[in-house]
């Protein structure tokens, strides 16, 4: 069974651009939630995706987005690129975020803003 | 967002030793799940707990559900070298739509 495949696994960006990041979850789940991690700050809940539809959004700026597709892959896009948004981007997929579920993470995107 | 309470934030044991971390939180969660993070990786699934009280291990690994539902706890018997990383724990909301991370344990093995 093939686990959270995320692509790519690196990413060089300059400030201003945009970026998309995929992630295709394990088969069968249909929750894929989207984290930010940094050496600072851990991990940083950025949203949740169940059934296409956005349950829950972590604090982050609108530049941020993401949508589900009808597969349950998954894309995050941030626009317009700072310096700041430099992380690790992992994505977790979960049968259905309830009860009695585990989340299994991909192995991230690097982002490198410069 | 919400961030749970992982203690020690690092810890230096030579190989051999027991290592002990928790997790707590004001919030009540129905899941507690724990991770061990490499370098440049994803985190990876140790253990998950389901139920108040339980007590489950996994090879030399042994984490317990507190009965209260606000913490956790993750124990390493006899560490070696390949133990070393960062564990995370994650507890899943009672609405059951959110897992929250703990903030880490770096853990550093010395032969």
């Amino acid at each position: 069974k093939a686990g959270v495949t995320q692509t790519p696994r690196y990413l060089i960006k300059t400030r201003g651009q945009q970026v998309t990041l995929s992630c295709s979850p394990i088969s069968g789940h249909r929750s894929v939630s989207w984290y930010q991690q940094t050496p600072g700050q851990g991990l940083q809940f950025l949203f949740e995706y169940f059934s296409e539809t956005q349950r829950n959004k972590g604090n982050f700026p609108g530049r941020f987005s993401g949508r589900q597709f009808s597969n349950s892959r998954s894309e995050m896009n941030v626009s317009t690129l700072e310096l700041g948004d430099s992380a690790l981007y992992l994505c977790a997929s979960s049968l259905f975020a309830t009860a009695n579920t585990e989340a299994f993470f991909g192995q991230g995107t690097r982002l490198t803003v410069v | 967002g919400q961030q749970l309470n992982q203690s020690p934030q690092s810890m230096f044991i030579q190989e051999g030793e027991d290592v002990s971390m928790n997790c707590t939180s004001s919030s009540i969660f129905n899941t507690w799940l724990w991770y061990k993070q490499d370098p440049g990786e994803g985190p990876v699934l140790l253990i998950a707990l389901y139920k108040a009280g339980e007590l489950t291990s996994n090879g030399r690994l042994t984490a317990q559900f507190g009965i209260t539902r606000k913490d956790s706890f993750l124990n390493i018997s006899a560490s070696i070298p390949s133990d070393v990383g960062i564990y995370f724990c994650a507890g899943l909301s009672f609405m059951g739509n959110q897992f929250y991370f703990g903030t880490g344990t770096s853990l550093t093995v010395i032969p």
